[in-house]
Formats: structure tokens, C-alpha cells, sequence
């Protein structure tokens, strides 16, 4: 069974430019979580998509976005880059929206803000 | 709030002895507790996790887990520790402010296994 896939893998953008991310969840997974990995902030919570909608959203501005595909893809956008922008954005798939079930991780999109 | 720590930036251990990584945490309400490893330039993989029962959890790799209520603590452990465990450890729990897939993570462990 393939795992969760991202891409790209890496990403170097300038300042003021919009990025898109993408994840392919594991066959059969229906929920979607992205995450931001920084040095500074550690793991934060972006936001949970399952069938096609926004489940959740963590602490984040407006220019984070996201959306679900029928399918159970998921793009997740950034609008407008800053600096701090500059992180490992991982993508984490599950079959269920349990607080019990585990999610599986891809390998993540390394966004350079330059 | 739900809020997890893990009071070691840094663990180093012999290859061959038992390791411990910290956890404790703070929720409201029954804990869900998880335990990822990152190895560079990965993701995290899952390593096991706690919902109720058996206060051990055995997990992937060789670890387990003990939970520990009345000190709120979700220990990681392995009796001999191999090189290759080297890596970063996260314990998580979820956020049960919000129904649905989101951990709050801890800020992580390196382990430093030494042959």
C-alpha cells in the first residue's frame, strides 16, 4: 500500500509569490491534515479536510489556505510569502476522524521563502 | 488547553542500553497519546499510542510506552538501544478541543544512540 505522497519536495519562492503544496493521502484515506514543522515553533496544526471540507483550522492567517478534492487529495496554498514562511510542511492522512485513530505522515514539502 | 512536553532537548544513550524519552502532558478530559519518531529529512512515523487499558503499549521497532495518570507522563522506552534509533522523537496528543485529526506536539527529543 503506497503511503501519503507530497510534492514537491522541495520548494525555493521569493518573497510576495504563492505557493501550492500537494498530498495524496493514503488509498481509502478520507482525512487530511497539514502541519507546520519550523526550528523556532516546532509542529503546528494548519488545518483537517475530510470529504471535501474544512474541518478544522489551527492558528494561522488567511493567506494559509487548503482545499480537498473528491478524490481525497489535498493542495494547500500560501499566498502573499514571507520570511517566516520558511518551513517542513507535512501532510498527514487517516481513515477516520477518531481522536483514537493514528494519522500517517508523507515526507513533507521544504519551502525555502527567499 | 492541551499542551505536551518533553523536558530533554537532547537524550544520548550507549548502543545495547535501555533508552527513555520524556513526555508529560496536560488535557482536559480522557488523554489520547501518541508517540512519532523523524528521521532527517522524513516525515514522522508512528510509533505507537495510548487510548485506555493496559498502561504499557507496545509498539513498532521495539518501543513501548508506559502511561502514567496521576503523573500525567507518557514515557517512551526500549530495553537496548540500537544505532540506527537515532533520530527525533515527538509525543503528541490530540486536541480534543476539536473533533478530528489534530495533535498538539510536543517539541521534540533528540535521541543519540553511540556505538
Amino acid at each position: 500500500k503506497a503511503g501519503v505522497t507530497q510534492t514537491p519536495r522541495y520548494l525555493i519562492k521569493t518573497r510576495g509569490q504563492q505557493v501550492t503544496l500537494s498530498c495524496s493521502p493514503i488509498s481509502g484515506h478520507r482525512s487530511v491534515s497539514w502541519y507546520q514543522q519550523t526550528p523556532g515553533q516546532g509542529l503546528q496544526f494548519l488545518f483537517e479536510y475530510f470529504s471535501e471540507t474544512q474541518r478544522n483550522k489551527g492558528n494561522f492567517p488567511g493567506r494559509f489556505s487548503g482545499r480537498q478534492f473528491s478524490n481525497s487529495r489535498s493542495e494547500m496554498n500560501v499566498s502573499t510569502l514571507e520570511l517566516g514562511d520558511s518551513a517542513l510542511y507535512l501532510c498527514a492522512s487517516s481513515s477516520n476522524r477518531e481522536l483514537n485513530t493514528e494519522a500517517f505522515f508523507g515526507q513533507g514539502t521544504r519551502l525555502t521563502v527567499v | 488547553a492541551q499542551s505536551v512536553a518533553q523536558p530533554e532537548d537532547q537524550v544520548n544513550v550507549a548502543e545495547g542500553n535501555p533508552l527513555t524519552v520524556k513526555c508529560t502532558y496536560s488535557v482536559s478530559g480522557n488523554p489520547y497519546l501518541f508517540w512519532y519518531v523523524q528521521y532527517p529529512n522524513r516525515g514522522l512515523q508512528f510509533l505507537l499510542k495510548y487510548i485506555t487499558g493496559d498502561n504499557l503499549v507496545k509498539g513498532s521497532y521495539g518501543f513501548e510506552a508506559e502511561f502514567n495518570k496521576s503523573q500525567t507522563s507518557f514515557h517512551l522506552k526500549k530495553p537496548s538501544a540500537l544505532v540506527s534509533d537515532s533520530a527525533l522523537y515527538f509525543c503528541a496528543v490530540r486536541d480534543v478541543r476539536y473533533y478530528g485529526q489534530n495533535f498538539v506536539f510536543g517539541p521534540g527529543t533528540r535521541l543519540s544512540v553511540l556505538p
